[in-house]
């Protein structure tokens, strides 16, 4: 069985600091990991995802995840944050092969930047 | 090319009535999941299916159940109804296929709520 802990359910932070938001998983399988982003009134959208490879990940607007296998992490952080970063952010795993797709999310942490 | 489409959008039902809640995924896509997200609980796996199949399914009650139709459109149904099944229901779209990334397109939700 996979579980995800993210240790902060809320991150205040002004605007322009960076950021970190932690994950944590278990799994006794191999796992793909991703992070979500959900804005208020929306579904999630894939932020990134840790396939193989490279263990720094970016996205398109800034965001980077380093996976450490043997700390069993995924953080996110974000050098610089802007207002509409203000989001609800999920960290996921998805077991590899083993037969249909069965993600599991973290409990969500709320990132709120203040001018 | 459109997105995860879920309908509707809003619902309120009555303790003891049923429900039945639509998903069309991303034209391609053979695997649609369903989770339920609440403030309590988070976003809870409730299944997936591919190909009209069910391949996974969560730790729900029977009362929940589900559907796939040869054109990968997917319904939810919860019989029933109770106040603690009061939440947002989202559906995920995937290729579902064991190469692909595993990432998922989220609709928009459902909510519903129960009174």
């Amino acid at each position: 069985a996979q579980s995800v802990t993210q240790l902060d359910s809320q991150v205040p932070v002004f605007e322009e600091a960076p950021v970190e938001l932690r994950c944590n998983y278990s799994s006794s399988v191999s796992v793909y990991l991703f992070w979500y982003v959900q804005y208020p009134n929306q579904g999630l959208q894939l932020l990134l995802k840790y396939l193989s490879g490279s263990t720094l990940v970016e996205s398109i607007n800034g965001f980077e995840a380093e996976f450490n296998k043997s700390q069993t992490s995924f953080h996110l952080r974000k050098p610089s944050v802007h207002i509409s970063d203000t989001a609800e952010y999920f960290c996921a795993v998805s077991p590899i092969n083993t037969g249909g797709f069965k993600t599991i999310f973290g409990a969500g942490t709320r990132l709120f930047v203040k001018a | 090319k459109a997105g995860v489409t879920q309908t509707p959008r809003y619902l309120i039902k009555t303790r003891g009535q049923q429900v039945t809640l639509s998903c069309s995924p991303i034209s391609g896509h053979r695997s649609v999941s369903w989770y339920q997200q609440t403030p309590g609980q988070g976003l809870q796996f409730l299944f997936e299916y591919f190909s009209e199949t069910q391949r996974n399914k969560g730790n729900f009650p029977g009362r929940f159940s589900g559907r796939q139709f040869s054109n990968s459109r997917s319904e939810m149904n919860v019989s029933t109804l109770e106040l603690g099944d009061s939440a947002l229901y989202l559906c995920a779209s995937s290729d579902g296929l064991a190469r692909g990334d595993y990432g998922y397109t989220f609709g928009s939700g459902t909510r519903l709520t129960v009174v």
